[in-house]
């Protein structure tokens, strides 16, 4: 199984829609997750960082299920703005003492009018 | 703030030509890393360093070379291009010295091997 497995979409959703990606992953000795941000042919930028079971900020939700071993992303209200690449970066296990971020392919997000 | 700076940011090379591509960071982060991104594939880790003198392999490193002698600078070295290599190449750093912490990239370099 792959350490991190994402449905690359596209999601294409019209604005004011909510919509949610998962993030499954198969190691889980770490507490943290993330949720990066990636622009077309632009670097990938942080978008949230949850050090529990999950992280509430303003229009975007990220949860954590331990048993399921998947990762959340909620976001509501979609905006036009929102059309992204969604990066997840789930919890990790140690390789020699350090924890090495590993990334998922992403999930295209394209809002339309 | 300049946080982390790649370059070049575009490049052309010949197949079996080496280069070097350069990444700095001016926030004082321990930890620093190359990824390797291609469609389809995602953000491969090619090779990363917790500290100054210490590096180490990830996921795709055939192919690249690195070396960490100061805090602020990680090198990514090609030692004989390959097609294969066409890619878009991100730098990345973190405060955390074990990698758990926000990471910042640069703005990528676009290498082309023909």
């Amino acid at each position: 199984r792959k350490e991190v497995e994402q449905d690359p979409g596209p999601f294409n959703v019209p604005e004011g829609a909510t919509v949610a990606f998962n993030c499954t992953y198969s190691n889980s000795a770490s507490q943290s997750f993330f949720w990066y941000r990636q622009d077309c042919r632009k670097e990938p930028k942080l978008l949230m960082s949850v050090y529990s079971s999950g992280n509430e900020d303003g229009r975007f939700t990220a949860q954590l299920n331990r048993a399921s071993q998947y990762i959340s992303l909620l976001i509501r209200d979609s905006k036009l703005s929102d059309s992204a690449t969604y990066l997840c970066v789930p919890p990790g296990g140690a390789s020699g003492g350090s924890y090495i971020p590993t990334f998922g392919r992403g999930t295209s997000l394209i809002v339309h009018p | 703030n300049a946080g982390v700076t790649q370059t070049p940011k575009f490049q052309v090379l010949k197949t079996g030509q080496s280069m070097t591509l350069q990444c700095a960071q001016d926030m004082n982060h321990e930890y620093m890393s190359w990824y390797r991104q291609d469609p389809g594939m995602g953000l491969r880790l090619i090779h990363y360093s917790v500290g100054a003198g210490i590096t180490d392999q990830g996921e795709v490193p055939n192919g690249y070379n690195v070396s960490r002698s100061t805090t602020e600078d990680f090198p990514l070295r090609l030692l004989s291009a390959a097609p294969s290599q066409t890619s878009v190449y991100f730098c990345a750093s973190s405060y955390g010295l074990d990698g758990t912490g926000e990471l910042f990239f640069g703005e990528g370099s676009r290498l082309t091997v023909l």
